[in-house]
């Protein structure tokens, strides 16, 4: 079965500072992974989405991802956090199940942004 | 303005009360999926439909249902609402036939059941 794993549940970081939050999938074959974003009272905004070629995707907001297959990883970096940053990121895996494409998500990760 | 739409907003319910959550999508997507987002559990779904005339149960189905008559609407219905229904739901289209195309979401509709 497919799952995503999203070890930090929160996370802050200094405005200015870089930022990386964490993901890790289990599926088993070629991944489809996607990273949304989520501001308070807000439905999920995609920030980026990896299916094939390039390892390294760049996504709107200055966000990038990077998939790794040999660690089952698809880590989100930012290399300068801004305030407007602080959402919820959810990492989400798809595929197939049942006859039905699927999106699998990690719980999130809370980013705090300090001044 | 393209997009998903739902309402109400927000709803307090009494329990044991009927209750349709209503989507629609302006982008001719042919997939639309109903998710539930508790605190600590991330994103569950409910029920999704692949295209119009079928759906089909998702991972927490039981005490919903969904119809999609047509390409555009897919409303949710809690038939007798009970406390364990009080979460966030949203909405969320996919343009098939590819498996990588994402999901376009809904701004949501909370809902706190009494």
């Amino acid at each position: 079965a497919q799952s995503v794993t999203q070890p930090d549940i929160h996370i802050t970081v200094s405005e200015g500072a870089s930022l990386e939050l964490r993901c890790n999938y289990s599926y088993g074959a070629t991944p489809y992974l996607f990273w949304y974003v989520q501001s308070p009272g807000q439905g999920l905004q995609l920030l980026l989405k990896y299916f094939s070629g390039d390892t390294l995707v760049q996504g709107i907001k200055g966000f990038e991802a990077e998939f790794k297959r040999s660690q089952s990883s698809f880590n989100l970096r930012k290399p300068s956090v801004h305030w407007s940053d602080a959402a919820e990121y959810f990492c989400a895996v798809g595929g197939v199940k049942s006859g039905y494409s699927t999106l699998t998500f990690g719980k999130g990760t809370m980013l705090l942004v300090s001044p | 303005i393209a997009g998903i739409t739902q309402a109400p907003t927000s709803q307090i319910l009494a329990a044991g009360r009927r209750m349709t959550l209503r989507c629609t999508q302006d982008m001719r997507h042919n997939a639309m999926y109903w998710y539930r987002q508790d605190l600590g559990l991330g994103l569950r779904l409910i029920h999704y439909s692949n295209t119009a005339g079928t759906t089909g149960k998702g991972e927490v189905p039981d005490g919903y249902s969904v119809s999609r008559a047509n390409t555009d609407d897919f409303p949710l219905t809690l038939a007798s609402a009970v406390p364990s229904q009080t979460s966030v739901y949203f909405c969320a289209s996919r343009n098939q036939p590819t498996t990588y195309n994402e999901q376009f979401f809904g701004p949501g509709t909370r809902l706190t059941v009494l």
